[in-house]
């Protein structure tokens, strides 16, 4: 599986901005890339994913570089309850053996002040 | 989106016994995988759960010591079997389904082995 590298911890300010950078610069063609976050006590949860276009939903956004050799994942309005473990994974296209496994990496410890 | 409801959702077992995590889901679905995730650390794919089928193990995890069984497509359990203070760990239940990218992740199991 291809790999991601992401900075070990990130701290914000309540209702600031955050970007949480990934890097992937083995990449595949196919792959997509997933970010999940994993809440104190939780299963990890899905938040978003894209393939090469930018990406929004309600709860975060998706930039992907242009080379889809990086990404950023936005949350645009930082809550206490947004602090947990991030995680960028890449994923295999559907179909094959490899559908619907995760590799996590570390992740990234975002903690959020009031 | 799929809920899943792990039993039990925590536990502490005596080392040499062994233990069955049992994960429902709402809705069929396609695959089903078992994740561990110990301490301080990320999860980590210890199989995926074939329906009507044996499982397929990753590298390092063995069917003697953590049998899965998968009789339908809405219910899986994985047996920690012989259990030492090393097995100690959150185990989690994550299900996908097609059509569709989404993976959905169990509250996940709380094993303390004393």
């Amino acid at each position: 599986d291809a790999k991601t590298t992401q900075p070990n911890s990130m701290e914000s300010n309540e209702e600031e901005p955050v970007h949480l950078p990934c890097n992937h610069s083995t990449i595949s063609g196919t792959d997509y890339i997933h970010w999940y976050r994993q809440l104190p006590s939780q299963g990890p949860e899905y938040v978003i994913h894209g393939l090469t276009s930018n990406v929004n939903n309600r709860m975060a956004s998706l930039a992907i570089a242009e080379d889809r050799k990086s990404s950023t994942l936005i949350l645009h309005r930082a809550t206490l309850r947004d602090a947990a473990v991030y995680y960028c994974i890449l994923r295999a296209n559907a179909g094959g053996t490899s559908y619907g496994k995760l590799t996590f990496g570390q992740g990234t410890i975002l903690t959020v002040h009031p | 989106s799929a809920v899943i409801s792990q039993k039990p959702s925590r536990d502490i077992c005596q080392r040499g016994t062994s233990l069955t995590i049992q994960c429902q889901v709402d809705s069929q679905v396609t695959m089903m995988f078992w994740y561990r995730q110990q301490p301080g650390q990320s999860l980590t794919l210890i199989a995926t759960a074939n329906q009507g089928s044996e499982a397929t193990y990753e590298s390092g995890f063995v069917i003697d010591k953590f049998p899965i069984s998968r009789p339908n497509l809405t219910f899986s359990t994985l047996t920690v079997s012989n259990m030492s203070p090393e097995d100690s760990s959150i185990y989690l239940c994550s299900v996908a389904s097609l059509p569709g990218n989404t993976i959905y992740f169990g509250e996940g199991s709380w094993l303390t082995v004393v």
